[in-house]
């Protein structure tokens, strides 16, 4: 198994530009997420899937769009870019939907470094 | 969830015992305690996670306090591979898997 697989691992944009972020998992896992990492931030959670076709926000939603119509997919849309959104981007994904035990163990991917100048 | 605290930074002799605190006294009966870590420039990684009584696995060791208001993970014998972030979340079971992860304790295991 692969895991989780981003990419691309960098991406430089201008500001007002569009781009995808893509996320694949291989492990036929239910939950997926994406978070993003800054600097003495933490990581902050900005959507999730429960699985195909459904979707919910997270603590930090504005600007991104998501969609889930296969279970390994799950891409992150940035609709016009903004500096503010340069970040270190995770993508997530567990097994169970419900959680408990080990279905809560969250798997991630190696991240992607984005610049918006 | 229940609001988590660590402290921001400490520091362990490679070989000895790593025990990073966390506390969480608002935590309700049906929030696990979790941990993560993150080394430099890669996707977290989990740890270990429990309820309600001490866990263990080749990783490294959770001990819960007994009214469940702060929890302690041990490195038996840190390596300098450890070094990272750790991060000690409380969340419901059950329900969405929403981790919300804080900033986290570095932990720098010194040669």
């Amino acid at each position: 198994n692969a895991g989780v697989t981003q990419t691309p691992k960098f991406q430089v944009l201008k500001t007002g530009q569009s781009m995808t972020l893509q996320c694949a998992q291989d492990m036929n896992h239910e939950y997926m997420s994406w978070y993003r990492q800054d600097p003495g931030m933490g990581l902050r959670l900005i959507h999730y899937s429960v699985g195909a076709g459904i979707t919910d926000q997270g603590e930090v939603p504005n600007g991104y769009n998501v969609s889930r119509s296969t279970t390994e997919d799950f891409p992150l849309r940035l609709l016009s870019a903004a500096p503010s959104q340069t970040s270190v981007y995770f993508c997530a994904s567990s097994y169970s939907r419900t959680g408990g035990g080990i279905g809560e163990k969250l798997f991630f991917g190696s991240g992607t470094q984005l610049s918006v100048l | 969830d229940a609001k988590t605290t660590q402290p921001p930074s400490m520091d362990c002799a490679e070989g000895r015992a790593a025990n990073l605190p966390c506390n969480h006294s608002t935590i309700s009966g049906n929030e696990y305690v979790y941990w993560y870590r993150q080394i430099h420039s890669q996707g977290p990684q989990y740890i270990i996670h429990g309820l309600k009584n001490n866990e263990t696995n080749e990783m490294a060791s959770l001990i819960i306090t007994e009214d469940r208001k702060s929890s302690t993970l041990i490195l038996p014998h840190a390596t300098l591979r450890d070094t990272a972030v750790y991060y000690c979340i409380v969340r419901v079971g059950g329900a969405t898997n929403k981790l919300i992860f804080g900033t986290g304790t570095l932990l720098a295991v010194q040669p």
